[in-house]
Formats: structure tokens, C-alpha cells, sequence
């Protein structure tokens, strides 16, 4: 089976542009989490959906959203784009929407705004 | 609110050398507990998990971890190191009332040397 998917790869955008981030669930998942892990530190949680519905926000400014489609995938919108948002954004799949469900992280996309 | 604390920043060891990284949580309840491993480049595969009974739990790659509630830790060892163990390791905090977000702890780096 294929593991999470993410797209792009690699982006390279301007201050004040727009981005979308794209993520594919492992087939059978129905949670989407997405993750920012800037450079030397540990991954912070963005949002969490479970079935299409928001479940979770992390303390994350309104420029970031994001919505998950009935196939289960998921876009991660960031606007104005700043130089701190240059990052590794992560997404993770999981079955279902309980802290014991297992989650399966995808192997990132890495943002970078000049 | 949940919190990570992993002291070490780096850590090297020698090839063969038994390896212990340290893991301390902030949690009100019975937290749950992962260990997570990324290679550079690469996304999160998940090392071993706690979420109730046995404190001793074994996961992949001859990797174990212990769960000491007092002393809020949460410790990662492996008895012999291996050169392909080199690489940032997470410790991370779920609950039972969050959904799937994950609060992670800033990583440890392991250099091996040989």
C-alpha cells in the first residue's frame, strides 16, 4: 500500500504570496494533521480533520487554512506569506480520530519564502 | 496544557555503545506517548508507543523505551548502536481529549561514530 503522499516536494515562493500544500491519506484513513517543523526544532501541530470536519487549530495565525475533501485528501492554504513560515510542512494520516490511533507522516513538503 | 522537554540537543555515541535519550512531559492525565525517528530528508516513522499497562514497551528496530509517571519520563534506549541509528529523534504527548494532535519535544540529534 502507498504511504502518505504530499505535493510538492520542494517550493520556493516571495513574501506575500499564497501557497497550497497538498496530502494524500494512507486508503482507509480518514484523519488528515498537518505539522510545521521549522529548521533545528520539533514539528508543531497546524490542524487536525477528521471526516471533512475541523477536530483541531494549533496556535496558528488566520493566513493558515485548510480543508479536507470527501476523498479524504487535504490542502494546507498559507496567505501572505512571511519568511518565518519557511518550514517543512508535514502531514499525517490515521484511521480514526483518537489519540491511540496510530499516525503515518508523509515525507514533507519544504516551503521556502524569500 | 501539554508540553516535551528533551535536554539533549545532540548526543554521539560510539558504534556498539548502548544509547539512552532523555524525554520529559508535562501532562495533567495518563498521557500517551510516542517515540518518533527521521532521517534527514525524511518524514516521521513512528519507534514505539505507551499508552496504558505494561511501563516497559518494546518497539522496532531494538529500540524500548520506559514510562515513569513520577518522574514525568518517557526515556528511549537501545542496548547496542548501530551507524544507521544516526539521525533526530522525537519524543512526543498525545491525550485522550485531542484528537490527534501531537506535541512534540525540539528532538535529540544522535551522531554514532565508528
Amino acid at each position: 500500500d502507498a504511504g502518505v503522499t504530499q505535493s510538492p516536494t520542494h517550493l520556493i515562493k516571495t513574501r506575500g504570496q499564497h501557497v497550497t500544500l497538498r496530502c494524500s491519506p494512507i486508503s482507509g484513513h480518514k484523519s488528515v494533521s498537518w505539522y510545521q517543523q521549522v529548521l533545528g526544532q520539533g514539528p508543531q501541530f497546524i490542524f487536525q480533520y477528521y471526516e471533512k470536519e475541523e477536530r483541531g487549530r494549533g496556535n496558528f495565525p488566520d493566513r493558515f487554512s485548510a480543508r479536507q475533501f470527501p476523498n479524504y485528501s487535504s490542502e494546507l492554504n498559507v496567505n501572505a506569506l512571511l519568511l518565518g513560515d519557511s518550514a517543512l510542512y508535514l502531514c499525517a494520516s490515521s484511521r480514526g480520530d483518537s489519540g491511540y490511533n496510530e499516525q503515518f507522516f508523509g515525507p514533507g513538503t519544504r516551503l521556502t519564502v524569500l | 496544557a501539554q508540553s516535551v522537554t528533551q535536554p539533549d540537543i545532540h548526543i554521539t555515541v560510539s558504534e556498539g555503545a548502548s544509547l539512552e535519550l532523555r524525554c520529559n512531559y508535562s501532562y495533567g492525565a495518563t498521557p500517551y506517548l510516542f517515540w518518533y525517528v527521521q532521517s534527514p530528508g525524511q518524514g516521521l516513522q513512528l519507534l514505539l508507543k505507551y499508552f496504558s499497562g505494561d511501563t516497559l514497551v518494546q518497539g522496532i528496530k531494538g529500540f524500548e523505551a520506559e514510562f515513569k509517571r513520577s518522574q514525568s519520563s518517557f526515556n528511549l534506549r537501545k542496548p547496542s548502536v548501530h551507524w544507521s541509528d544516526a539521525a533526530e529523534y522525537f519524543c512526543a504527548v498525545g491525550a485522550s481529549n485531542a484528537g490527534n494532535m501531537l506535541t512534540f519535544g525540539g528532538g535529540t540529534r544522535l551522531m554514532v561514530k565508528p
